[in-house]
């Protein structure tokens, strides 16, 4: 079975600053990935995806990840983030069932 | 476009009551999804539906039942409601496995006392 990690709860950062969260997935085979984003009181909205080809993809928002199968990663990047960025994010993974298991979740906060 | 509709937005229930949350999405998706949300815990499936007149158990089914009515709609039951239940419930559709993302909806927030 599938599963994921966010090693950081919660990050803030300062408006204009670079944003990267940590993904780290486990799946035998390749897996297909997956960005989401929650603003408060909302659903969950997908940022980017991952299924094959080259390992940087780019999302929406300004928001790109790469992936980097000798780490098991797919970490998140925006090079400058705004306050609206401020929002709760999940990683998720997908495998060759119906089931998407999402991790934990990591909280940003924006300063100004 | 709707996407994915959920109803209740809010509910309370007293413990042992039972209630039934609805969904319905109107983007012809084969499968359909009820997980929960708690803090710190992301989200958790709770069951699903691969297609039409199939569901299966997630990874936290106790207590819940689900029927797959229709192509459209997906439906969670609590039959006796316990405060573990208090949680944001999200229901999400997709088109295929593997590489089609979940579209959700936005939640329904249900609290036991």
């Amino acid at each position: 079975a599938q599963s994921v990690t966010q090693p950081d709860i919660h990050i803030t950062v300062s408006e204009g600053a670079s944003l990267e969260l940590r993904c780290n997935y486990s799946y035998g085979a390749t897996p297909y990935l997956f960005w989401y984003v929650q603003s408060p009181g909302q659903g969950l909205q997908l940022l980017l995806k991952y299924f094959s080809g080259d390992t940087l993809v780019q999302g929406i928002k300004g928001f790109e990840a790469e992936f980097k199968r000798s780490q098991s990663s797919f970490n998140l990047r925006k090079p400058s983030v705004h306050w609206s960025d401020a929002a709760e994010y999940f990683c998720a993974v997908s495998g060759n069932d119906y089931k998407l298991s999402f991790g934990a979740g990591t909280t940003v906060t924006v300063r100004a | 476009n709707a996407g994915v509709t959920q109803t209740p937005k809010f509910q309370v229930l007293k413990t042992g009551q039972s209630m039934t949350l609805q969904c319905a999405q109107d983007m012809n998706h084969n499968s359909m999804y009820w997980y929960r949300q708690d803090p710190g815990m992301g989200l958790r499936l709770i069951y699903y539906s691969a297609s039409e007149g199939t569901t299966d158990k997630g990874e936290v089914p106790n207590g819940y039942n689900v029927s797959r009515l229709n192509k459209r709609e997906f439906s969670l039951r609590l039959e006796s409601a316990a405060p573990s239940q208090t949680s944001v419930y999200f229901c999400a559709s997709r088109a295929r496995v593997n590489d089609s993302p979940l579209h959700f909806g936005n939640g329904t927030r249900l609290t036991v006392t």
